[in-house]
C-alpha cells in the first residue's frame, strides 16, 4: 500500500540536543511538508519541497532544517536552537500543478524534551 | 490573504444527534476546500473535498457543500456516533497555490457520548 511513514512515533530530546525526524512516501509525489501541531494551534507549516534538493520556509522554520535529497525522503532536524520543540509534527505529501488533489499525511511524530 | 475560521470547539453531543461545524474562508480566485479528520494519537485524514462551486463532498455519513456566494463550507452529519470523537479541520488551497501547504483552520474538537 502507498502512504507516508514518519518515525520515530515517539522522541525523547535533551537540551542542547539536535534530533531528526524521518519521513518517507512511496506515492511518487512531488512535494513534501513538515507541520507542528500545538494544543489549541492548529497546524503551522515549518519547510515544504516541491521538487528534489529545493525546499522553502513556512511560517515557524526557525530552529529547524531540513534536506530532499531524494523524492521520497524529508528529514527534519529540530536543532538546539529550537527552544520549545515539544509538540507534535506532522509529514505531508502532494502532487503539484493540481490543487484539487488533496495532501497526504503521515502518523505523526511526538516530541517531548528530557 | 487567504485564511480558514472554524467556529470554535469543543462540541459535546449525544449519540445520534445532529453535528453542524462552521467553516467560512477568505480567498483570492476559486480554491479547493477540505475537511480533514485526527483521530487521537494519529495524523490527518482526508475526510472530503469540493473543487467548485455548489459542490457537495460526502463521505462516511459526513456532508459539506460549497457555497460561493457565503464563502462557507460547513461539515454536517445527521446521526453522529462515539466513534466520531476526533479533532475536524477545514482547509483551503488556491490554483496559484498547488504544490504548496494548505492553510488549514485551528480545528475543532467533538466529543460524542453514548
Amino acid at each position: 500500500d502507498g502512504g507516508i511513514t514518519q518515525s520515530p512515533k515517539y522522541l525523547f530530546r535533551k537540551e542542547g540536543q539536535n534530533v531528526t525526524l524521518s519521513c518517507e512516501q512511496n506515492l511518487n509525489h512531488d512535494a513534501m511538508y513538515w507541520y507542528r501541531q500545538d494544543p489549541g494551534q492548529g497546524l503551522r507549516l515549518i519547510y515544504y519541497s516541491q521538487i528534489v534538493n529545493d525546499f522553502q520556509k513556512g511560517d515557524i522554520a526557525e530552529g529547524y532544517s531540513v534536506s530532499r535529497e531524494k523524492k521520497e525522503s524529508f528529514p527534519l532536524t529540530v536543532t538546539s536552537a529550537q527552544k520549545n520543540p515539544t509538540a507534535f509534527y506532522l509529514c505531508a505529501s502532494s502532487w503539484t500543478g493540481d490543487s484539487n488533489q488533496p495532501q497526504h499525511f503521515g502518523d505523526g511524530t511526538r516530541l517531548s524534551i528530557l | 490573504g487567504n485564511s480558514v475560521t472554524q467556529m470554535e470547539g469543543p462540541v459535546t453531543l449525544s449519540e445520534e444527534a445532529f453535528l453542524t461545524i462552521n467553516c467560512t474562508y477568505t480567498a483570492t480566485g476559486y480554491p479547493s476546500l477540505f475537511w480533514y479528520v485526527q483521530y487521537p494519537g494519529e495524523g490527518l485524514q482526508l475526510l472530503l473535498k469540493a473543487t467548485k462551486a455548489d459542490d457537495k463532498g460526502s463521505n462516511k455519513g459526513f456532508e459539506a457543500t460549497y457555497r460561493k456566494e457565503t464563502t462557507s463550507f460547513h461539515l454536517e452529519k445527521g446521526s453522529v456516533q462515539v466513534s466520531d470523537s476526533a479533532v475536524y479541520f477545514c482547509a483551503l488551497l488556491t490554483p496559484n497555490q498547488a504544490g504548496t501547504a494548505l492553510i488549514f483552520g485551528k480545528g475543532t474538537t467533538l466529543s460524542v457520548s453514548s
